[in-house]
């Protein structure tokens, strides 16, 4: 069966510094894995995606992640944190071998950029 | 082009009451998903249609349902609602394809009382 763990409920950085959220998995087969930001009332909004190829990913407002599959582990970063950074993210994964479509995701982690 | 449109944003029921909540995809794109959404649970799969056939479910009890029409519209209905089902209900459409990620719209916040 899948799961992701996103191990840190809440991460703080100070603005300026670099940040990371931690996400591992554990899939049948290959995965396909997706970072997703959510703003209070609204809904996920789309990050990047691994689907295959270069394991670092670049996505949208300068995130990037690394997919190390020995590691089982698919972590977002950001070389330099803005205060608008503060958000609730998700990791989610997607498996292959099952058929099923859905994705499956963490429990999210709440980033909070201190001024 | 418009993104996902779910209707209505917020709905307070009553326990006991049933609930129909609408989910209108891109255009052009055949799967929708349906997740709930609480402070303790994080993001439950509820089910996902594609082209009007259910083709994936969660682990929800039978008083969640769903339905997907011709032209890709979802609606999902909760009969006999409970406190517990208290929750932003999230709607995502995407293409349909294993790599393809998700579109949400904004949800809609259910509030039993």
């Amino acid at each position: 069966a899948q799961s992701v763990a996103q191990p840190e409920d809440q991460v703080n950085v100070a603005e300026g510094n670099p940040l990371t959220v931690k996400c591992t998995y554990s899939v049948s087969g290959n995965p396909y894995l997706f970072w997703y930001v959510q703003y209070p009332n609204r809904g996920l909004q789309f990050l990047l995606k691994y689907i295959t190829g270069d394991n670092l990913v670049k996505g949208s407002y300068g995130f990037e992640a690394e997919f190390n599959k020995s590691q089982t582990s698919f972590h977002l970063k950001k070389p330099s944190a803005l205060v608008s950074d503060s958000a609730l993210y998700f990791c989610a994964v997607r498996e292959t071998q099952t058929g099923a479509n859905n994705l499956f995701f963490g429990t999210g982690t709440r980033l909070t950029v201190i001024p | 082009k418009a993104g996902v449109t779910q209707t209505p944003r917020y709905l307070i029921k009553t326990r006991g009451q049933q609930v129909t909540l609408s989910c209108s995809p891109i255009s052009g794109h055949r799967s929708v998903s349906w997740y709930q959404q609480t402070p303790g649970q994080g993001l439950q799969f509820l089910f996902e249609y594609f082209s009007e056939t259910q083709r994936n479910k969660g682990n929800f009890p039978g008083r969640f349902s769903g339905r997907q029409f011709s032209n890709s519209r979802s609606e999902m209905n909760v009969s006999t609602l409970e406190l517990g089902d208290s929750a932003l209900y999230l709607c995502a459409s995407s293409a349909g394809q294993p790599s393809d990620g998700y579109t949400f719209g904004s949800g809609t916040r259910l509030t039993v009382v």
